[in-house]
């Protein structure tokens, strides 16, 4: 299948420090990016989906100042999490699609934890 | 009601054991099905698709039911490996949003 990557895997920061994560496709183009968060024992929860070129669509509750998205290509999607806090500490996980049958392809997920 | 909803177990079963899994959806829009495996601190990996038709892949069985609105995954002959919570992922019509379930933690024993 088609491989997605993440960078960094894994990040510890201060609190009121902001981190970028980056998603990319290696070899598709992804039409469509999909930024989850997973807290331990929970299940995905959907932050938010974001198409080439336009802005991210936020589900209820996430605050779009504060996780800041950018998908300036068909292969590079950016979360930066802003002024982050421990409460923001969580295993964050982008998903990229370009079929038709709405598979996702996973990146391996960036776990943050803020100090 | 919410959109996606599985049994969370945990499954305990025996090696060489048949189990299976329920998931149901909410909106009967919903177009495409599909089951995920999770490990523990990994990220989901597709286990396959859910066809009206149904379909099989070695040990794995995938069946839609969209007149009740859900979807079932049975594992037969279960091995130590198949632990793992398993996810099931309904993308909904018009607007292309996709629902994970909470997912079902599968343990498989020796």
């Amino acid at each position: 299948g088609a491989v997605v990557s993440q960078h960094p895997s894994r990040v510890i920061c201060k609190s009121g420090t902001s981190v970028k994560i980056e998603c990319r496709s290696l070899d598709f183009q992804a039409t469509t990016m999909f930024w989850y968060r997973q807290f331990p024992k929970q299940s995905l929860m959907l932050m938010a989906t974001s198409n080439e070129g336009s802005k991210a669509t936020y589900e209820q509750g996430v605050e779009k100042d504060k996780f800041l998205i950018n998908h300036a290509s068909l292969t590079l999607s950016t979360l930066t999490v802003t002024s982050a806090h421990p409460e923001d500490s969580s295993f964050y996980i982008c998903s990229a699609t370009g079929t038709t049958n709405n598979e996702q392809f996973f990146g391996p997920g960036t776990r943050l934890t803020v100090l | 009601r919410k959109e996606v909803e599985q049994d969370p177990g945990p499954f305990n079963v025996p090696e060489g054991a048949t189990v299976a899994f329920n998931c149901t959806y909410s909106n009967s829009a919903s177009q495409s099905f599909f089951w995920y495996r999770q490990d523990c601190r990994k990220e989901p990996k597709l286990l396959m698709s859910v066809y009206s038709s149904g379909n099989e892949d070695g040990r794995f069985t995938a069946q839609l039911n969209r007149a009740s609105q859900y979807i079932s995954l049975l594992i037969r002959d279960s091995k130590l490996s198949d632990s793992a919570t398993y996810l099931c992922v309904v993308n909904g019509g018009g607007g292309f949003k996709t629902i994970f379930g909470a997912g079902t933690r599968l343990f498989v024993k020796a």
